[in-house]
C-alpha cells in the first residue's frame, strides 16, 4: 500500500510563475519528509526536507510547507525556470521505527515552458 | 567525493541469464539501498543494509533476487533466472544517518533490458 502519494503525475507551468507539487501521506508516525529531483538518465538527488517540528522550510526558490493535521506537505518554487523540468518525487520517514528508511511517492513531472 | 557508483550503466541480456548489478557506496556511509524503477510502481525499495547486515528485505519480488554487502564498499544485486519483467532502472544509494539528517544519495542507476 502507498504510504506517500503524489496524486497528480504532470504539472505545467510557465516560466517565472509558481510551481506547487503536492505530497499526501497516510502514516501518521512520520516525522521527516524530503523532496528529490530527478532528470532523465540520472539518479535522484536531495532537494530539500522539512522535520515534523516545522511548518516551513525555504532554501533560495524552493520552499517546502507541511501540515501535520492534513497528513500534506507541498513544495513551492518560485519563480519557476526551465532548468526545473524534472521528476520530482516525496519522500517520508519514520525514524522512530524504520531508521534509514524512506517511503516515495511516485513522482510528479514538472514541465516548466518559456 | 565520487558518490554512489553502480555498474553497468545499461544492461541488455536475454531471458533466463543471471544479470549482476554493482554498487560502491559513498565511503563513511553505513546504509545502502537497492529500489526498483518502473512505470507501474515508480520508486520501490527492494532491499536495504545497516553496516553490510541486510535489515529489510520484503520488497525484494521473489526468490529469482538475492542482494549481498559482502563490505562497506561494495553491494551486489544479482537476478537469476532473468525475466522480461525484471526490465526497470535500478538504483543503488547510500546514506549515514546523523542527527536528523536523513538524505539518501542515489547513483545514476542501471538500466537493465531483458528480452
Amino acid at each position: 500500500d502507498q504510504q506517500v502519494k503524489q496524486n497528480s503525475p504532470s504539472l505545467s507551468v510557465q516560466e517565472g510563475r509558481i510551481s506547487i507539487l503536492n505530497c499526501d501521506y497516510t502514516n501518521s508516525m512520520f516525522d521527516y519528509f524530503l523532496w528529490y529531483k530527478k532528470y532523465p538518465a540520472e539518479g535522484p538527488t536531495f532537494l530539500i526536507s522539512i522535520s515534523s517540528i516545522k511548518d516551513k522550510n525555504e532554501d533560495g526558490r524552493f520552499t517546502v510547507f507541511l501540515n501535520k493535521s492534513a497528513k500534506h506537505l507541498s513544495l513551492h518554487i518560485v519563480p519557476s525556470q526551465p532548468g526545473d523540468s524534472a521528476v520530482y518525487f516525496c519522500a517520508a520517514s519514520d525514524r522512530g521505527s524504520t531508521l534509514g528508511r524512506l517511503y516515495f511517492g511516485r513522482g510528479t513531472q514538472l514541465t516548466v515552458w518559456p | 567525493d565520487a558518490g554512489v557508483i553502480q555498474s553497468p550503466r545499461h544492461e541488455v541480456t536475454e531471458m533466463g541469464q543471471e544479470v549482476t548489478l554493482r554498487c560502491k557506496p559513498i565511503s563513511g556511509h553505513d546504509y545502502l539501498f537497492w529500489y526498483r524503477q518502473t512505470m507501474m510502481r515508480g520508486l520501490e525499495l527492494l532491499i536495504y543494509f545497516n553496516n553490510n547486515v541486510p535489515i529489510d528485505d520484503s520488497g525484494m519480488p521473489e526468490d529469482r533476487f538475492s542482494a549481498k554487502m559482502p563490505n562497506a564498499s561494495f553491494s551486489t544485486l544479482k537476478i537469476q533466472p532473468s525475466e522480461p519483467r525484471d526490465s526497470a532502472v535500478y538504483f543503488c544509494a547510500s546514506s549515514f544517518i546523523r542527527g536528523a539528517s536523513y538524505e539518501q544519495y542515489f547513483g545514476p542507476g542501471t538500466r537493465l533490458t531483458v528480452t
